[in-house]
């Protein structure tokens, strides 16, 4: 069972425009969300994260929308830009439990210049 | 340099032929865990470690092996290694400590024959 899913394998995006990343989860214990870059031949590097206290987090030109109640979180990159083009995976933890994080399969962000 | 190292980066082996991919962070980080990405699947865990000699399975933990014995390493280890063990492997680690992201090392391609 997936507990945590982004339906789209892939966008694309013309520089400059906003891009919008999605992801679903169905464990309504988690309580702290993650999104992570990943370029070719690289770990995944950590973006931004929200807790489920909140429902916006910004930094810079990103920002991730939390909206528990349809267990639904977005990532927003705006403007986008040729060197955002990677996959992006989106995760969620229990915090205090055993810090276990689920990622989802992964979107893969194409910015055309 | 604050970085989670993992040797090798590219392995090709044969079935059954023992093998370890070690893990090593600089950071002092309680926590560390290892993952495999596969096409279409994202990455899932396959065991973690809160702290020294305490170790858990993740989701996909069989057919591996880990340790910790010493805080900063963390070895992954394959008894026998089969073809569908074939896969990009990931080590990460963070501070045990509220709302702290991973960090993820360069990754170990496997290749099983």
């Amino acid at each position: 069972d997936q507990q945590v899913k982004q339906n789209s394998p892939s966008l694309s995006v013309q520089e400059g425009r906003i891009s919008i990343l999605n992801c679903d989860y169905t464990n309504s214990m988690f309580d702290y969300f993650l999104w992570y870059k990943k370029y070719p031949a690289e770990g995944p590097t950590f973006l931004i994260s929200i807790s489920s206290i909140k429902d916006k987090n910004e930094d810079g030109r990103f920002t991730v929308f939390l909206n528990k109640s349809a267990k639904h979180l977005s990532l927003h990159i705006v403007p986008s830009q040729p060197g955002d083009s990677a996959v992006y995976f989106c995760a969620a933890s229990t915090i205090g439990s055993n810090y276990k994080l689920t990622f989802g399969k992964g979107t893969l962000l194409t910015v055309n210049p | 340099e604050a970085q989670v190292t993992q040797n090798p980066r590219y392995l090709i082996t044969v079935t059954g032929k023992k093998l370890t991919v070690t893990c090593s962070q600089n950071m002092n980080h309680e926590y560390m865990s290892w993952y495999r990405q596969d096409p279409g699947l994202g990455l899932r865990q396959i065991y973690y470690s809160m702290n020294v000699e305490v170790t858990d399975k993740g989701d996909v933990p069989e057919g591996y092996k880990v340790s910790r014995k010493e805080k900063r390493n963390f070895p992954l280890i394959l008894e026998s290694p089969s073809p569908n063990q074939t896969s990009l492997y990931f080590c990460a680690s963070s501070l045990y400590r509220g709302e702290t992201p991973l960090h993820f090392g360069n990754g170990t391609r496997l290749t099983v024959t």
